[in-house]
């Protein structure tokens, strides 16, 4: 079965750090673009961070640049978000998804379950 | 302040037609697809429309998906009460370099 499997959210304090995790399985992560999509407690979705299929290629929304690096495991099939000098504002759910190209654009096609954030003192 | 426009909420009873809009710029809607997810309380996003009007495998033909200039939309027939969902359109924008999503509509069936 193609599914994705986040981990690693929890309780931070405000200025530290938290790694997540995503584990892939029935498909390869080294053969799509993966991305990070955030969506904070009662609010819309947000787009966080990208990663192409040969891990040449990262990009990061303005709001963590600079602080969140996206990275891959291809030995344990996992991708990581490492985030760091947390603020309140990223508290959020974190998603992870994959993009699949359909010929003449990309889609979410598939979503890991989620995992919370929460940056609070 | 989401990139993409689209109304807060939405109804319909059942059987109705129901049209949600999602409107953006020529760096986002305008030059790239439009793509739609549909999000059930207390689950993860899912892929309803891609490249502004294919549905993915399993998707029902209910829903359908179109684009004209910037602006983009999706019709929902023959509503349903499991159709009551967070709707969320999203494109890439080549000026932000990034995905950019709307803020969300709240579908409600009455």
């Amino acid at each position: 079965e193609v599914q994705l499997v986040e981990s690693g959210g929890g309780l931070v304090q405000p200025g530290g750090s938290l790694r997540l995790s995503c584990a892939a399985s029935g498909f390869s992560l080294s053969s799509y673009w993966m991305d990070w999509v955030r969506q904070a407690p009662g609010k819309g979705l947000v787009w966080v961070s990208r990663m192409n299929s040969d891990e040449t290629t990262t990009t990061y929304a303005d709001s963590v640049k600079g602080r969140f690096t996206i990275s891959r495991d291809n030995a344990k099939n996992t991708l990581h978000l490492q985030m760091n000098s947390l603020r309140g504002e990223d508290t959020a759910v974190y998603y992870c998804a994959r993009s699949y190209f359909y010929g003449s654009g990309y889609g979410f096609d598939i979503w890991g379950q989620g995992t919370m954030v929460t940056v609070s003192s | 302040q989401s990139v993409l426009t689209q109304p807060p909420s939405a109804s319909g009873t059942p059987g109705q037609r129901v049209i949600i809009s999602c409107s953006g710029s020529i760096s986002n809607t305008g030059r790239k697809t439009v793509t739609w997810y549909q999000q059930l309380p207390g689950t993860a996003p899912k892929l309803l429309i891609y490249s502004n009007s294919q549905r993915p495998s399993g998707v029902p033909d209910r829903f359908s998906g179109s684009k004209s200039g910037t602006s983009a939309s999706l019709a929902i027939s023959g509503l349903q009460s499991e159709d009551e969902a967070d709707y969320y359109c999203a494109a890439w924008d080549d000026s932000l370099n990034g995905w950019v999503f709307g803020g969300g509509t709240k579908l409600t069936v009455l």
